[in-house]
């Protein structure tokens, strides 16, 4: 089975310190996104890509956080300096955007991140 | 407001029964796309089943289906002969035309299945 690949799938770390978080989409899928999931805010869309290009990262605090894909079998989410609210999990997820409109979204595991 | 409500935070439901999780959105789109996912407590987003507005036809996938009403904005889902595997979260979620492809969830409604 294809499959959306992140790691680390833990991450502890103190505040200050830079988080970066790797997503290997499945080979293929032209849509990459990437969401946050926390107990109070539920799953929060951060950022959004379609062929590599940046579409909507309206949902990212800009001043600590950076999405980027640097090629199509790679995105990274990159916190610096990270800080305890930034304790969540992290989900990639990528899709096929096809005339269909459906665009199913595979997600990966999530990276599990803990910042004290 | 909220593009996307589920007002069940907690569902019960007796093993072999069917069970109905409700969700309504909130879009002025005319082209969109109504999802389910469903998290165990594994963690895992697990993709169930799929509506586009256009779609005459009540989407069905094996045990799940979807009850579409589109006058009343609801897409609601159904789970027939509910299992102790499906006791999970389960989100609801819409993507517009107008907002370029974007997946926007619902807060979850988790279910729990007796035996």
């Amino acid at each position: 089975d294809a499959r959306v690949t992140q790691t680390p799938r833990h991450k502890v770390t103190e505040m200050g310190q830079e988080v970066t978080m790797r997503c290997q989409p499945i080979l293929g899928h032209n849509t990459v996104f990437w969401y946050r999931q926390t107990m109070m805010q539920g799953l929060e869309l951060l950022a959004y890509f379609r062929n590599r290009a940046p579409l909507d990262d309206s949902g990212m605090p800009k001043d600590r956080f950076s999405a980027e894909m640097p090629d199509a079998t790679l995105a990274t989410l990159k916190i610096q300096p990270s800080e305890p609210r930034d304790s969540a999990v992290y989900f990639c997820a990528s899709g096929l955007r096809d005339t269909s409109g459906a665009n199913v979204l595979t997600f990966g595991a999530g990276s599990r991140l803990t910042v004290l | 407001a909220q593009k996307i409500t589920q007002t069940q935070p907690g569902m019960f439901v007796q093993e072999k029964e069917a069970v109905t999780l409700d969700c309504t959105y909130d879009t002025s789109d005319q082209s969109y796309g109504l999802f389910w996912y469903k998290q165990p407590s594994s963690g895992e987003m697990i993709f169930l089943i799929y509506q586009g507005s256009y779609d005459e036809q009540n989407a069905t996938e094996g045990r799940y289906s979807l009850n579409f009403q589109k006058a009343r904005k609801s897409a609601n889902l159904v789970i027939s002969a509910s299992q102790l595997g499906d006791s999970a979260m389960y989100f609801c979620a819409m993507r517009e035309r107008s907002q370029g492809g974007k997946l926007i969830f619902g807060q979850g409604t988790e279910l729990s299945v007796k035996p």
